[in-house]
C-alpha cells in the first residue's frame, strides 16, 4: 500500500451510529493529520497526532496511532448529516521530499462518508 | 478565525500560457505550501516555502513551476507554461512557527485551473 491510504474507500451509515475509518503507512512519521473535504471545497484540518502519541480527542472525533503497525484510525461518534464528506489521512514523512526542509504532506485517497438522515 | 485566501477561485487558461494563482497565508505563519488535487486522485504535494526560499520540493514541481512571496502577505504560485495535465484544483497552505503543535496546517479554499 502506499504511504497514507485510507479504507474503506466508501462507508454509508446511519445518523447517530459511529463512523470509523483507518489509515495505514509505510515508513515512519513525525506526525499524521486528518482532514475533511467537502465535495469540491478545501480541506479542513481536524486532528494532528504525533508520533509519540497514541490517541486524541477533539469533540465527537478520536484518533489513534499505532506507530508498530503504522496505522491510524478516526471515529466519529454520533454521526450527524453534515459529517458528509470524504475524510483524509496525511503523513509528515522525514525525508519523503528533496530540500529536507518543512516537510510537505503526503495524502491517501480518502475515504468517503455518506450519513443517512 | 483566521483564513488563507486563495484568488481567483477558477481560472481557465490556454495551453502555453503563463499563470499565476494567489494566496495570502495567515499572518503570522512561517512556513506556506502548494498542494495540487486533480479531480478525483489524492491532494498532491507540491512545495513547501520558509524563510524566503524553497524549503522542500516533489517531483511534480519541475522547471515550470516557481513561487514567490513577493511582499509581506502574498504567496504565488507560477506555471510558466501551462499544460493540459496542469488541470488540477491547487490549494495553498500555512502553518505555524512550530510544525507538530496541535493545528496542523490551514488550507485555502483552492483555485480551480483547467487549462484548454
Amino acid at each position: 500500500s502506499q504511504q497514507g491510504e485510507e479504507d474503506p474507500q466508501a462507508l454509508s451509515i446511519q445518523e447517530g451510529e459511529n463512523a470509523t475509518m483507518n489509515c495505514s503507512y509505510k515508513t515512519s512519521i513525525n506526525n499524521l493529520q486528518w482532514y475533511r473535504q467537502n465535495s469540491g471545497r478545501g480541506l479542513v484540518h481536524l486532528i494532528l497526532i504525533r508520533s509519540n502519541e497514541r490517541e486524541k480527542h477533539s469533540g465527537r472525533l478520536r484518533v489513534t496511532l499505532d506507530t508498530s503497525k503504522k496505522s491510524s484510525s478516526l471515529l466519529i461518534t454520533a454521526s450527524r448529516a453534515a459529517d458528509t464528506a470524504s475524510y483524509f489521512c496525511a503523513t509528515d514523512t522525514p525525508g519523503a521530499y528533496s530540500g529536507g526542509g518543512a516537510d510537505g504532506l503526503t495524502f491517501g485517497k480518502g475515504t468517503h462518508l455518506i450519513i443517512q438522515p | 478565525e483566521p483564513e488563507v485566501t486563495q484568488t481567483p477561485s477558477h481560472q481557465v487558461t490556454q495551453m502555453g500560457q503563463e499563470v499565476i494563482l494567489r494566496c495570502v497565508p495567515i499572518s503570522n505563519h512561517l512556513y506556506f505550501y502548494w498542494y495540487r488535487q486533480i479531480l478525483g486522485q489524492k491532494v498532491e504535494f507540491l512545495v513547501s516555502f520558509y524563510n524566503n526560499e524553497i524549503s522542500e520540493k516533489s517531483e511534480i514541481f519541475d522547471d515550470q513551476f516557481s513561487v514567490e512571496r513577493p511582499d509581506g502577505s502574498n504567496f504565488t504560485l507560477k506555471i510558466r507554461s501551462t499544460k493540459l495535465e496542469d488541470s488540477a484544483m491547487y490549494f495553498c497552505a500555512s502553518s505555524g512557527v512550530e510544525l507538530g503543535l496541535n493545528y496542523g496546517y490551514t488550507f485555502g479554499s483552492g483555485t480551480r485551473l483547467t487549462v484548454v
